[in-house]
């Protein structure tokens, strides 16, 4: 059964700072995974998607990589803003066809 | 605008009763999803659907069923709500072809049962 954790819970940071999230999976046979945030009371946006022959993906400040046999991947922050305090959450896609998501983690930028 | 969208935003009810929770997706997609996120904030997999197959997850509670009137749409019907339903569920949808494309998700409901 695969199941997906997140470190740190919780993050705090002052602005500008980059950071790190941490996301393991304990199955690796993946098709791919994704990252989101989800800001408080709303939705999930994704923010990265990489596939399970991938090793990285980029989008603005935001670098994901993808260490399939190991079971990690990493969401890399760069210049971190305010705007960026969310929930950060990770997700595998498996051949069930669904997401297994991690607990999430929950960061927050101080001005 | 192209989105995923759910209605209601909220809903609040009384045990026993059902309810129905819609969700519709403009991007042509063809799978699927509900997840429900509970109070820890832990989201889960209920069900993937598309035109040919509908996949349950097996700890989801046959109180709970979701109905496709078109590719756009998957509705969640909710019988015989009990206190423990309170969630907030979310509605996602994916491209065609293949299980490597990204999910994409609906606002969410916040269902409260009192």
């Amino acid at each position: 059964k695969q199941e997906v954790t997140q470190i740190p819970a919780a993050l705090s940071v002052p602005e500008g700072e980059n950071l790190v999230l941490n996301c393991s999976f304990t199955d690796s046979a993946i098709y791919n995974l994704q990252w989101f945030r989800q800001d408080p009371g709303k939705g999930l946006t994704s923010l990265l998607l990489i596939q399970s022959s991938q090793r990285e993906q980029t989008s603005g400040r935001l670098n994901a990589s993808l260490d399939k046999s190991s079971g990690r991947s990493t969401l890399y922050i760069a210049a971190s803003q305010p705007g960026d305090s969310a929930t950060y959450l990770c997700a595998v896609r498996t051949g069930a066809n669904n997401l297994f998501f991690g607990t999430g983690t929950r960061l927050t930028v101080i001005p | 605008d192209t989105a995923v969208s759910q209605t209601p935003k909220y809903l609040v009810t009384q045990m026993g009763n059902d309810k129905s929770i819609k969700c519709e997706q403009n991007l042509g997609h063809d799978t699927m999803y509900w997840y429900k996120q509970d109070s820890k904030k832990f989201l889960k997999i209920m069900f993937s659907y598309n035109n040919k197959e509908l996949i349950i997850n097996e700890t989801v509670p046959n109180r709970f069923s979701p109905k496709s009137p078109d590719k756009a749409h998957l509705n969640l019907h909710i019988n015989s709500l009990e206190l423990g339903d309170s969630a907030v569920y979310f509605c996602a949808s994916s491209r065609p072809s293949g299980r490597g494309n990204e999910q994409f998700f609906g606002p969410g409901t916040r269902l409260t049962v009192l």
